[in-house]
C-alpha cells in the first residue's frame, strides 16, 4: 500500500487497558506527526519527529507516550486514558520538517473510543 | 505561539455559486499557509497552499489570496459542485525553530444541488 497507513482503524478500549496505535509511511519522508482530531475541534498536533527524534510534544499527557524506531514507522502507545481522550488520531509525514514545512500526508486515522 | 481563527463554522451555497471561507492569524512572522479538504471519513488533503513572498494562488476553480498586513488569508472556490462538500481546514505555520503547523477549527461546507 502506498501513502500513509494506519493501524487499527477503529479501537475501542477500557480505562485501564494499554494499547498502541502504528502508523506508517511509504513516501520516503524525514518527518512524522501525531495529531488528534476531536469533533467541532481543530486538529490538534501532539507529537513530531524529525529524523526519528523528537522535536515536539506539545503538553501531550504521558499517558500517550510516542516510539519512532526508524524514518517510516511511528507509535502511539496508549495506558490508562481517559474518556475524553477519545477521538480521531491520525498521523501525518512530510518531506522535511523544521525550519522548512511541506505538505503534510495524513494517514486515513484511528477512531479511538475509550469506555 | 500561532493562533488561527476559520470563520464561518458551517456554509451552505447552491450548486454554481461561490464559497469563501476565511483565516486570520496571529504570528506575523508565519509564512506557509495550506488549506486542507477533509471529505465525510476521510484523511485530510491538501487542496492549495500559498506562501508569504505571494499574494494569491489559483488552481482551477479553486484560489487562495493572502494579506499579509492584516493577517489574514481566504479560500475561494468557484462554480461550486457537490462533491466540494467537506469539511476545509486553513492553517499557519509557527514561527520559531519548531516551525509546526497550527490548525484553523474547520468549516463544513455544504453545496446544495
Amino acid at each position: 500500500e502506498t501513502g500513509v497507513t494506519q493501524t487499527p482503524r477503529h479501537l475501542v478500549m477500557g480505562m485501564t487497558n494499554k494499547k498502541s496505535l502504528k502508523c506508517e509511511q511509504h513516501l520516503g519522508h524525514n518527518a512524522m506527526y501525531w495529531y488528534k482530531q476531536s469533533a467541532k475541534k481543530p486538529l490538534e498536533l501532539m507529537f513530531v519527529y524529525n529524523f526519528k527524534e523528537q522535536t515536539e510534544n506539545n503538553s501531550v499527557p504521558s499517558r500517550f507516550s510516542p516510539e519512532c524506531p526508524n524514518s517510516s514507522h511511528l507509535f502511539l502507545h496508549l495506558h490508562t486514558l481517559q474518556p475524553e481522550d477519545s477521538a480521531l488520531y491520525l498521523c501525518a509525514s512530510s518531506q522535511e520538517a523544521a525550519p522548512r514545512v511541506d505538505e503534510q500526508y495524513f494517514g486515513p486515522g484511528t477512531r479511538l473510543t475509550v469506555t | 505561539g500561532e493562533n488561527v481563527e476559520q470563520h464561518p463554522s458551517t456554509l451552505s451555497v447552491q450548486e454554481g455559486d461561490s464559497a469563501v471561507i476565511k483565516c486570520t492569524y496571529s504570528d506575523s512572522a508565519s509564512n506557509y499557509f495550506p488549506w486542507y479538504k477533509q471529505e465525510l471519513g476521510k484523511r485530510p488533503q491538501l487542496i492549495i497552499d500559498i506562501r508569504s513572498n505571494v499574494g494569491e494562488k489559483k488552481d482551477q476553480r479553486i484560489a487562495v489570496t493572502l494579506n499579509k498586513t492584516a493577517k489574514h488569508f481566504s479560500l475561494h472556490i468557484t462554480e461550486t459542485q457537490p462533491e466540494d462538500s467537506a469539511v476545509y481546514f486553513c492553517a499557519a505555520i509557527t514561527s520559531g525553530s519548531a516551525r509546526q503547523l497550527t490548525f484553523g477549527s474547520g468549516t463544513q461546507l455544504t453545496v446544495l444541488p
